[in-house]
């Protein structure tokens, strides 16, 4: 399973850190993906990171703007802003994505609501 | 910025057939990449229902379906359930702007 860290509140232009931590199965084996749900919308893809060795990709949507990253030896996979916007308020999800080729995201963790204020 | 196009809402009674269209391009969906599907109840993070365009992972009723033709996929809902009442995303990688995964703008299923 995958257990996502508490919601959190920030100003704009700070800095936040979420975490996804994943238990039950080889963390190094699967990708963990990131994917954003504004308030009343649809699921956008963000990125992902590959545990065994870090190889992350961006959306072009959110490149420059966010960093993934990954500590393998607590099986925690983070996301992280440097400034913050109030667009950025959200709900994150990570979820373990296949690797092998099918690409399906399965499981989920049961997100992390950040809201900033300006 | 979805590439997958889903109507925004089907609704049905209990007991009936529905379907959910997914429609894409050729570079996703038409290019041969998987489509999958996801169940989103409110308050809750989404949950994997069809895998690999027609595959149900274990726990999931038959009574879900998946199919897929061209650039377009479809999942099916027979004998319709007040639980089945929900949002539903489709999912596919699409090789445009250096390859992204995509999702679609979701269906909301409601249950007469």
């Amino acid at each position: 399973q995958l257990v996502q860290s508490g919601a959190e509140a920030r100003k704009a232009g700070e800095s936040l850190r979420i975490s996804c931590k994943g238990s039950g199965y080889n963390f190094g084996d699967y990708w963990i993906g990131w994917v954003r749900q504004m308030p009343g919308k649809g699921l956008e893809w963000m990125a992902f990171i590959y545990p065994g060795d870090s190889h992350t990709k961006y959306s072009p949507s959110f490149q420059g703007h966010v960093t993934v990253s990954v500590d393998k030896s607590i099986n925690t996979a983070y996301l992280q802003w440097t400034s913050l916007k109030a667009s950025d308020s959200a709900m994150y999800f990570c979820a373990r994505q296949d690797s092998l080729g099918y690409r399906f995201f399965d499981p989920w963790g049961q997100g992390t609501l950040v809201t900033v204020s300006s | 910025q979805s590439v997958l196009t889903q109507p925004p809402s089907v609704s049905g009674a209990p007991g009936q057939r529905v379907t959910i269209s997914c429609t894409g391009s050729s570079s996703n969906i038409g290019a041969g990449y998987d489509v999958h599907w996801y169940k989103q109840l409110p308050g809750t993070a989404p949950k994997l229902l069809i895998y690999a365009n027609n595959n149900r992972p274990s726990g999931v009723p038959d009574r879900f379906s998946g199919s897929k033709s061209g650039a377009s996929a479809s999942l099916a809902i027979t004998g319709l359930q007040a639980e089945d009442e929900a949002e539903y995303y489709c999912h596919s990688y699409d090789s445009s702007l250096s390859g992204s995964d995509v999702f679609g703008t979701g269906t909301k299923v409601t249950v007469l």
